[in-house]
């Protein structure tokens, strides 16, 4: 597609239900992360997939966070048991490169999946 | 470990006004750094970015020269626009890695 993907936009969960967030990236590109986005503050590194494979996973906070891109395109992010402390903007960004290849990682970014939790 | 530190805001500016809004970058190596802007209801997008030492990132009359001996980025835009308001965002990719690191961002008002 032109852009970077993302669905829900808003998403209003009660404590303790699970959540699946879309990432759709640009098509071709080989390299998806995932950010979670606090008020105010910038972008924290949750994790990286080259194609479908996750190669980088310490960002993700706790074992609720689970991600995975099975045919190297969409992704999901998936929050179980969501505590109110995971209230954010959850973003995908997609990257033309992969890891190891020359020139800078330059990111494009989708709108963002905003996660209240009640 | 590998850090930004921005400018905090917000900045509040007239139109035509000088705009500065400073970055120092912590990190091994020589990273790539770069400024991503995100206007209202939008995701980021790239801004500019500079790959090693002295060299200028440059676009839509913003400018960020990497400044090894003082570890800055700082952006500048000699006359800003109402249209500029937005929050920015400066991040580097350190040296043989590749996710981002980001600084916690820059809210920029201009008034007409």
């Amino acid at each position: 597609g032109a852009g970077v993907s993302q669905s829900p936009r808003y998403k209003v969960a009660k404590r303790g239900q699970d959540v699946a967030l879309r990432c759709d990236p640009i098509s071709g590109h080989v390299s998806l992360f995932w950010y979670q986005q606090a008020l105010g503050q910038g972008p924290e590194f949750l994790t990286y997939f080259q194609n479908e494979a996750q190669l980088d996973k310490s960002g993700l906070p706790s074992d609720r966070f689970f991600a995975e891109r099975p045919e190297g395109s969409v992704s999901t992010l998936k929050i179980q048991r969501t505590q109110q402390e995971d209230s954010a903007v959850y973003l995908c960004a997609s990257s033309i490169i992969g890891r190891g290849a020359s020139g800078a990682n330059v990111l494009t970014f989708g709108a963002g999946s905003r996660l209240t939790v009640l | 470990g590998n850090s930004v530190t921005q400018m905090e805001g917000p900045v509040t500016l007239s139109e035509e006004a000088f705009l500065t809004i400073n970055c120092t970058y912590t990190a091994t190596g020589y990273p790539s750094l770069f400024w991503y802007v995100q206007y209202p209801g939008e995701g980021l997008q790239l801004l500019l970015k500079a790959t090693k030492a002295d060299d200028k990132g440059s676009n839509k009359g913003f400018e960020a020269t990497y400044r090894k001996e003082t570890t800055s980025f700082h952006l500048e835009k000699g006359s800003v626009q109402v249209s500029d308001s937005a929050v920015y965002f400066c991040a580097l990719t350190r040296t043989g890695g590749f996710k981002t690191i980001f600084g916690a961002g820059t809210r920029l008002f201009v008034k007409a």
